[in-house]
């Protein structure tokens, strides 16, 4: 257990849909970091929050927004869902936003866009 | 494309076999991750080795790294059937703060 919690586990939607995934860091990590990971693209860095702030971003979509709350949890929101959003997303954390630091990955929330 | 790519795909092994799993990247790195990570789980962290170190163990994992050739690698010893994972490896750039950039991975299957 990484000590990462992301909820829901699965989400099954229709197209046009919007979605909120939703992560609890490891106690005591300022960096968050979301994650999409599917059978043809791998795992794709989206965007990455350190103590409530943007700090990297990646190939996040349009249609994808995120944000980290004072208490640290984050949500990622997808709209204008469409099939190929189907994936594996994962929430990481880090302790630090810096370059050395390993990250803790959640189990991953399974979307499927139909 | 892909900053690290790992090599081979896919590795089947009886267990007790080594496993070693490569991979190359293109650009200068601050430092060089393996993460395993179990069917469609969360991936695990398994070693950082920094971009002036050549060598790194951890268990019965080892991993190299020669900065010259940018690559590295990642030898399991005496494999066991719970080793059975996909691992990746991610570089962290040096060109500021920059995130994890992942490879494809390389899937092992370690047969009992």
């Amino acid at each position: 257990d990484s000590g990462v919690t992301q909820t829901p586990k699965h989400l099954i939607t229709a197209t046009g849909q919007r979605v909120t995934l939703r992560c609890s860091p490891r106690s005591g990590d300022l960096s968050v970091y979301w994650y999409q990971q599917s059978l043809d693209q791998g795992l794709q860095f989206l965007i990455q929050y350190y103590n409530g702030e943007e700090r990297a971003k990646g190939n996040i979509l349009e249609r994808f927004s995120a944000q980290q709350f004072p208490d640290l949890h984050s949500e990622l929101n997808l709209s204008s869902l469409e099939l190929g959003d189907s994936a594996l997303y994962f929430c990481a954390s880090s302790v630090d936003w810096g370059l050395a630091y390993e990250q803790y990955f959640g189990p991953g929330t399974r979307l499927t866009v139909t | 494309s892909q900053q690290g790519e790992e090599d081979p795909q896919a590795l089947s092994i009886q267990e007790g076999e080594n496993a070693t799993m490569n991979c190359s990247y293109k650009t200068s790195i601050n430092n060089l991750q393996w993460y395993r990570q179990n069917s469609g789980r969360g991936l695990v962290h398994l070693i950082l080795i920094r971009s002036n170190e050549r060598e790194k163990h951890s268990g019965r994992l080892r991993v190299t790294l020669d900065t010259s050739k940018k690559s590295s690698s990642l030898l399991i010893t005496a494999s066991r059937a719970a080793d059975t994972a996909s691992y990746f490896c991610a570089t962290v750039l040096n060109s500021g703060n920059t995130p994890l950039v992942f490879g494809k991975g390389t899937r092992l299957s370690v047969i009992a």
